[in-house]
């Protein structure tokens, strides 16, 4: 399994931004970067991905470092609907995405 | 709504009961999965079919047995399932694609207890 580690939980306030660490020191060079992220009573979403470069899009920023062990996802002003866990994986073969324990995130008014 | 839906949402069972949990997706994907999520673990993946043919199957008792009949619709068959088997299981789809990359979607899960 690719691995991926994050830290259990984090807090943030509301408005504020957000930065949502993840490690993967045992990256391949095909394997994609990406987030997901459950809501309560909800399947996984997606939040965005990335291989060697930052990524924008409408959700969230994508922080890759140059040797691609670690990630940060990026939310630039929290809101209470952002309160999920968010997950850090590593898409390997195209089509198998391991997760693993995710971060959960608080968001205070 | 994420364009996977699964049926049914919940479902109560005994260990001698044999049942399906059912799946479709009308996205055009290729590549559908099954996935458990038990109390306080990550998720686990069960197995990917491409293509409609199963491409991974992680080390999953018997008792769990999956079936694509094409690449709209996913099953997973129970049967003589355990107490440590309750769970929320989460199917999701994909495209598979030639080179690239692909995000998944996921349905809302069917909350599974075996009684």
């Amino acid at each position: 399994d690719a691995k991926t580690t994050q830290p259990n939980s984090m807090e943030s306030n509301e408005e504020e931004p957000v930065h949502l660490p993840c490690n993967h020191s045992t990256i391949s060079g095909t394997d994609y970067i990406h987030w997901y992220r459950q809501l309560p009573s909800q399947g996984p979403e997606y939040v965005i991905h990335g291989l060697t470069s930052n990524v924008n899009n409408r959700m969230a920023s994508l922080a890759i470092a140059e040797d691609r062990k670690s990630s940060t996802l990026i939310l630039h002003r929290a809101t209470l609907r952002d309160a999920a866990v968010y997950y850090c994986i590593l898409l390997r073969n195209f089509n198998k995405f391991y997760f693993g324990s995710g971060t959960k995130l608080n968001v205070k008014p | 709504e994420t364009g996977v839906t699964q049926t049914p949402r919940h479902l109560v069972m005994g260990m001698t009961n044999k049942k399906s949990l059912k799946c479709e997706q009308h996205l055009g994907h290729n590549a559908m999965y099954w996935y458990k999520q038990s109390a306080k673990k990550p998720l686990e993946l069960m197995f990917v079919y491409s293509l409609e043919e199963r491409v991974e199957n992680n080390s999953v008792p018997s008792r769990f047995s999956p079936e694509c009949p094409n690449s709209s619709h996913l099953f997973l068959h129970l049967h003589t399932l355990q107490p440590e088997d309750s769970a929320l299981y989460l199917c999701a789809s994909s495209q598979d694609p030639l080179g690239g990359t692909t995000e998944a979607f996921f349905g809302q899960g069917t909350r599974l207890t075996v009684v």
